[in-house]
């Protein structure tokens, strides 16, 4: 079993839809959850920190973290076609830690 | 500020020959990680560098290798090239001893390597 599951898509929806986007990880021993956008032929950017359990929103995306699940997801709202994209979760032990990144979700956002 | 940069895009090798990829952090940040993305599949850490050693070290054998420069840049290089180390190699930076808080990682663009 891969220490983090992420369903790789593509998942395909239209504009000004709402995206949800899962993980679920084996290792309790994360603590520090991420979310990485990655354009095509591009390195991974930095979209949502979370820090242990709870909710973290920022404009038309939150992050959440259930770790009695050890499941978090990341919800888009109004999605546009410019968030067509890669997204990788990624986990960590401790702030200080390397990263353990899931497979990415390839996401289609269609006009 | 030129944020992380890697060098070269792109590469194309033959199996058994050996590869050297180039990574320079983004201003002020000190610390490299080097990761391996396979097609269709998430980045896997190599190892990373800090103070010019080898601070961590993930599941890749020996012929992958690295140093770190003075100036805080960076090489990975891999000797004896497989099929299966086709894929794109990102670098990350970041300020602190082991990297620092995991949000502080700035990834650079990747080279892409195709071994035939």
């Amino acid at each position: 079993q891969k220490e983090v599951e992420q369903d790789p898509g593509p998942l395909s929806v239209p504009e000004g839809a709402i995206v949800s986007l899962n993980c679920t990880y084996s290792n309790s021993a994360f603590q520090y959850f991420m979310w990485y956008r990655q354009y095509s032929r591009k390195g991974p950017e930095l979209l949502m920190y979370t820090y242990s359990s709870g909710n973290k929103e920022d404009g038309r995306f939150t992050a959440q973290v259930d770790k009695s699940s050890k499941y978090i997801s990341l919800f888009i709202r109004d999605s546009q076609p410019s968030d067509s994209a890669t997204y990788l979760c990624a986990m960590a032990t401790s702030g200080y830690s390397t990263l353990t990144f899931g497979k990415g979700t390839m996401l289609l956002v269609s006009p | 500020d030129a944020g992380v940069t890697q060098s070269p895009t792109h590469l194309i090798k033959t199996r058994g020959q050996q590869v050297t990829l180039r990574c320079s952090p983004k201003s002020g940040h000190d610390t490299v990680s080097w990761y391996q993305q396979a097609l269709g599949q998430g980045p896997q850490f190599i190892f990373q560098y800090y103070e010019e050693e080898e601070r961590q070290r993930g599941n890749f054998p020996d012929r992958f290798s690295g140093h770190q420069f003075p100036n805080y840049s960076s090489e990975l290089n891999v000797n004896a090239l497989l099929l299966g180390d086709s894929a794109l190699y990102l670098c990350a930076s970041s300020l602190g001893l082991a990297g620092g808080p995991v949000e502080t990682q700035y990834f650079g663009p990747g080279t892409r390597l195709l071994v035939l």
